[in-house]
């Protein structure tokens, strides 16, 4: 069956760096383009940015430029996102979640169970 | 403050129906970008409920439906039932070059 196994919880100091993975199986991986979501507790739904895992090509929300790295590894079938220069604020639970269709303007079908970070001193 | 608008709550009694709205503007829903929603239920990932303004996904019940007129969209649950109790979202593209999402609303059943 189609569905998207993310990383393990982590614990992070502020100004470190966190990497998520995100692995897909029942699927041509290259096929669906994929979001990366966050929820920060007790908050709603914020957009991070979207992968094209045939190519590679990104694109990141404004609000996280310069700060969040999408990657994939065809290989495994997995994409990763970087997060850096963490803060408390980032406190949040992150979702992978696939498009629908190769695009950005599709609904997203299956979510990845997603990975709790903690930003803590 | 999100560029989607949502009421935070709404609230109904089983069996009634109730809609959430969601309201944009010129450069996403307005656009004619596609509406999406979520349901999302306390402690697990959301779940896509409509997709391209009102179509359902598979397994998902007819008792929900979506509209899109001008720059706004609109979910409505009929016949509502204590499982439907739950955060929804919607979500929309913007010319900026951003996905966006609504904040999201709380319906609670009576």
């Amino acid at each position: 069956q189609v569905q998207l196994v993310q990383s393990g919880a982590e614990v992070k100091k502020p100004g470190a760096s966190v990497k998520v993975s995100c692995k897909a199986s029942g699927y041509t991986f290259t096929s669906y383009y994929m979001h990366w979501v966050r929820q920060a507790p007790g908050q709603g739904l914020e957009w991070m940015g979207i992968i094209n895992p045939s190519g590679g090509s990104t694109s990141y929300a404004q609000k996280f430029q310069g700060r969040v790295t999408m990657t994939r590894d065809t290989s495994t079938s997995t994409v990763y996102m970087e997060l850096s220069s963490l803060r408390s604020e980032d406190t949040a639970v992150y979702y992978c979640a696939r498009s629908q269709h190769l695009g950005y303007y599709y609904g997203m079908d299956v979510w990845g169970q997603g990975t709790t970070v903690t930003v803590s001193s | 403050q999100s560029v989607l608008t949502q009421p935070p709550s709404v609230s109904g009694a089983p069996g009634q129906r109730v809609t959430i709205s969601c309201t944009g503007s010129s450069s996403n829903i307005g656009a004619g970008y596609d509406v999406h929603w979520y349901q999302q239920l306390p402690g697990t990932a959301p779940k896509l409920l409509i997709y391209g303004n009102s179509n359902r996904p598979s397994g998902v019940p007819d008792r929900f439906s979506g509209s899109k007129s001008g720059t706004s969209a609109s979910l409505a649950i009929t016949g509502l039932q204590a499982e439907d109790e739950a955060d929804y979202y919607c979500q929309s593209y913007d010319s900026s070059l951003s996905v966006l999402f609504g904040g999201g609303t709380k319906l609670t059943v009576l």
